[in-house]
């Protein structure tokens, strides 16, 4: 089976502008969780995508937002972008989204705001 | 609030000599534990986890992990480190909020020498 991807895999933007990443879940995966990974404070969660539903929202601004579409793709958008936006954004997959289902990792996208 | 600590940010092991990477967490009620492995430009990669039974889990790689509830740890151990093993190790718990949430500690890199 094929892993998790993202695309693209490298990004740079400037100030204000907006961006959207885009993750593909293993086959057969129905949740997709997104983290965003920078050398300050590590790895946090963003969100998490059931079904074509938010079902789980960590602490990050409305600039941030996410969305998942009927084959579980999911797409997350960052809107107004700022310097402290840069980071590695990884995307996860798992099959039925339940506490105990292991979480796939993919290669994640390298997002620098200059 | 659930949280993980990795007291060591760097540590640096002899190739053939063994590891032993330490995590605390905190959490209210019984934890669900990972730990994750990132190679350079990689995603992260899931070593093993422990949800319940056997304080001792098995992962991949030669890697183990013992629980210990009275002392809220989760230390992940390889009797024999190879130059491979140079990366970067997670200790996650998922957290009480709705969905999987996965809450890191901050990392510890190792470094392997020759």
């Amino acid at each position: 089976k094929a892993g998790v991807t993202q695309t693209p895999r490298y990004l740079i933007k400037t100030r204000g502008q907006q961006v959207t990443l885009s993750c593909s879940p293993i086959s057969g995966h129905r949740s997709v969780s997104w983290y965003q990974q920078t050398p300050g404070q590590g790895l946090q969660f963003l969100f998490e995508y059931f079904s074509e539903t938010q079902r789980n929202k960590g602490n990050f601004p409305g600039r941030f937002s996410g969305r998942q579409f009927s084959n579980s793709r999911s797409e997350m958008n960052v809107s107004t972008l700022e310097l402290g936006d840069s980071a590695l954004y990884l995307c996860a997959s798992s099959l039925d989204g339940t506490i105990t289902d292991t979480q796939y990792f993919g290669p994640g996208t390298r997002l620098t705001v200059l | 609030a659930q949280s993980v600590t990795q007291p060591d940010i760097h540590i640096t092991v002899s190739e053939g000599a063994s590891l032993e990477l330490r995590c605390n967490y905190s959490y209210g009620a019984t934890p669900y534990l990972f730990w994750y492995v990132q190679s350079p430009g990689q995603g992260l990669q899931l070593l093993l986890k422990y949800f319940s039974g056997d304080t001792l889990v098995q992962g991949i790689k030669g890697f183990e992990a013992e629980f210990k509830r009275s002392q809220s740890s989760f230390n992940l151990r390889k009797p024999s480190v190879h130059w491979s093993d140079a990366a970067e190790y997670f200790c996650a718990v998922v957290g009480n909020q709705a969905g999987t949430a996965l809450i890191f500690g901050k990392g510890t890199t190792l470094s392997v020498s020759s």
